[in-house]
């Protein structure tokens, strides 16, 4: 069975500041996704960042990235620049297969003005 | 391409009731999830559905069920509703390759009440 741990249950930050999310996983699996998703006060589930497990580079896109330490099974998001529309849930997952996505119980995330 | 669409964005049914939810996929993917989001026990998965059957299942109580069309849309139905399942039903379109991992996106969610 795959696990899915985000120890930090909510988080805050100033506007502009760079902030780092904590996600560690378990899995026996080798082919295996993870993604960080967001899910603001709207409640919609929106995509945040992909890591393929097989890729030894860490993703990015724009200010999100990701810090991928496949032998210590982290998946870190750190957050640069930190804006207000940051503010929201954020859900680390994993998925292998044709599986069902595995999530961590989130982190919530607020940015303060 | 438009997103993943769901209906209704929310329901208030009393106890004892049914509901059917409805999901649209993204135009060409051929694989629906179904999630559901409580405060208490967080993102749990209820079932998948790619070609018309049923892939995956989670562990729910046979009063949740599906079904996928061949247009890929997707249904689930609650019969005789709980005051338990007042949730958040999350729908989730991926592409339906066989055998890799995929990246799931997902609709704006139903928000279901039950009295």
């Amino acid at each position: 069975a795959q696990t899915v741990t985000q120890s930090q249950p909510e988080m805050s930050v100033q506007e502009a500041e760079t902030v780092t999310l904590s996600c560690t996983y378990d899995t026996s699996e080798n082919n295996y996704y993870l993604f960080w998703y967001k899910q603001p006060p709207s409640r919609q589930m929106i995509l945040v960042i992909r890591q393929e497990a097989y890729k030894q580079q860490n993703a990015t896109e724009n200010r999100f990235s990701v810090n991928f330490q496949k032998a210590a099974k982290s998946f870190s998001l750190k957050i640069s620049d930190s804006q207000l529309g940051d503010t929201a849930m954020y859900f680390c997952a994993l998925i292998f297969g044709n599986e069902k996505l595995t999530f961590g119980t989130g982190t919530r995330l607020t940015i303060i003005p | 391409k438009a997103g993943v669409t769901q209906t209704p964005r929310y329901l208030i049914k009393t106890r004892g009731q049914q509901v059917t939810l409805s999901c649209s996929p993204i135009s060409g993917h051929r694989s629906v999830s179904w999630y559901q989001q409580t405060p208490g026990q967080g993102l749990q998965f209820l079932f998948e559905y790619f070609s018309e059957t049923q892939r995956n299942k989670g562990n729910f109580p046979g009063r949740f069920s599906g079904r996928q069309f061949s247009n890929s849309r997707s249904e689930m139905n609650v019969s005789t509703l709980e005051l338990g399942d007042s949730a958040l039903y999350l729908c989730a379109s991926s592409p339906g390759t066989g055998g890799i991992p995929e990246t799931q996106y997902f609709g704006p969610g139903t928000r279901l009440l039950v009295l």
